[in-house]
C-alpha cells in the first residue's frame, strides 16, 4: 500500500461546478499536508499547506484535513477551465527528507 | 522574484551515455531537493541538500546516480551510463531551511533512447 493514495481520474466536470479532490494516507506520522497543482509539462505549484484538522480557505480553494480517518480533501468553488490540471497531495515525514506524493488526480473543467 | 530554474529543459541521450542536470534554487533558499516523475507516476524523492551537505543518499535509485551542490546555490544531478528506465522528468525544488513549503522548477525531461 502506497503511503498516499489518490484516484488518478480523469475527473471531468462542467465549468462553475464545485470540485472535490481527495487523498487518503496511511502513515500516522504525517502531520502536514500540501496540495500542488501541476499543469502539463510544468513543475508542481504549491496551492495550499495545512497542518491541523479542519478547513483552510484561500479564495476559491478550501483544504480539509480529517486526521481521524486519514483523509484530506481539496475543494474548488466556481471551477474554471484554467483549473484544468493534475492535483497532487503531499506530506513530509514518512522517514524521508523529501515530500511523499500521491500520483495525482487529472482534473478537466469543461467550458 | 526569480523562481527555481533547471537546465536543460529537454535532454535526449543514447543508452550508456552520461548526463548532467542542473538546478538553480531560489536565492536565499538553503534547502534543495531532487525528485523524479515517471510517466503516470507521482513524484519520487531522490535526495535532499541542506547547504552543500546531503545527509542521506539512500533515495538515489542506483549507484549510477550522484548529486552535488556548490555552497547554497547550484546543484547538479549526474546519471552515468543511462538506461531506458531513467527516462523521466527530473524536478528540483528549494525551500527555506527545513521549511515544508517547497517550490519547484519546471523540470528536465530526460529521454534515453
Amino acid at each position: 500500500q502506497k503511503e498516499v493514495e489518490q484516484d488518478p481520474g480523469p475527473l471531468s466536470v462542467p465549468e462553475g461546478a464545485i470540485v472535490s479532490l481527495n487523498c487518503t494516507y496511511s502513515n500516522s506520522a504525517f502531520q502536514y499536508f500540501m496540495w500542488y497543482r501541476q499543469y502539463s509539462r510544468k513543475g508542481p505549484e504549491l496551492l495550499m499547506y495545512t497542518y491541523s484538522s479542519g478547513n483552510k480557505e484561500d479564495g476559491r480553494f478550501t483544504a480539509q484535513v480529517d486526521k481521524s480517518s486519514k483523509y484530506i480533501s481539496l475543494f474548488i468553488r466556481d471551477s474554471q477551465p484554467s483549473d484544468s490540471a493534475t492535483y497532487l497531495c503531499a506530506s513530509p515525514g514518512g522517514g524521508a527528507d523529501g515530500l511523499t506524493f500521491g500520483k495525482g488526480t487529472h482534473l478537466i473543467i469543461q467550458p | 522574484g526569480a523562481g527555481v530554474s533547471q537546465s536543460p529543459s529537454n535532454k535526449v541521450t543514447e543508452k550508456g551515455k552520461d548526463v548532467e542536470l542542473r538546478c538553480d534554487p531560489i536565492s536565499g533558499h538553503t534547502a534543495l531537493y531532487w525528485y523524479r516523475q515517471r510517466l503516470g507516476q507521482g513524484l519520487e524523492f531522490l535526495i535532499y541538500f541542506q547547504g552543500n551537505s546531503a545527509p542521506d543518499k539512500s533515495g538515489l535509485p542506483s549507484d549510477r546516480f550522484s548529486a552535488e551542490r556548490t555552497g547554497e546555490s547550484v546543484s547538479t544531478l549526474t546519471i552515468q551510463r543511462t538506461q531506458q528506465e531513467d527516462s523521466a522528468v527530473y524536478l528540483c525544488a528549494s525551500s527555506r531551511a527545513r521549511s515544508n513549503e517547497q517550490f519547484f522548477g519546471p523540470g528536465t525531461r530526460l529521454t534515453v533512447l
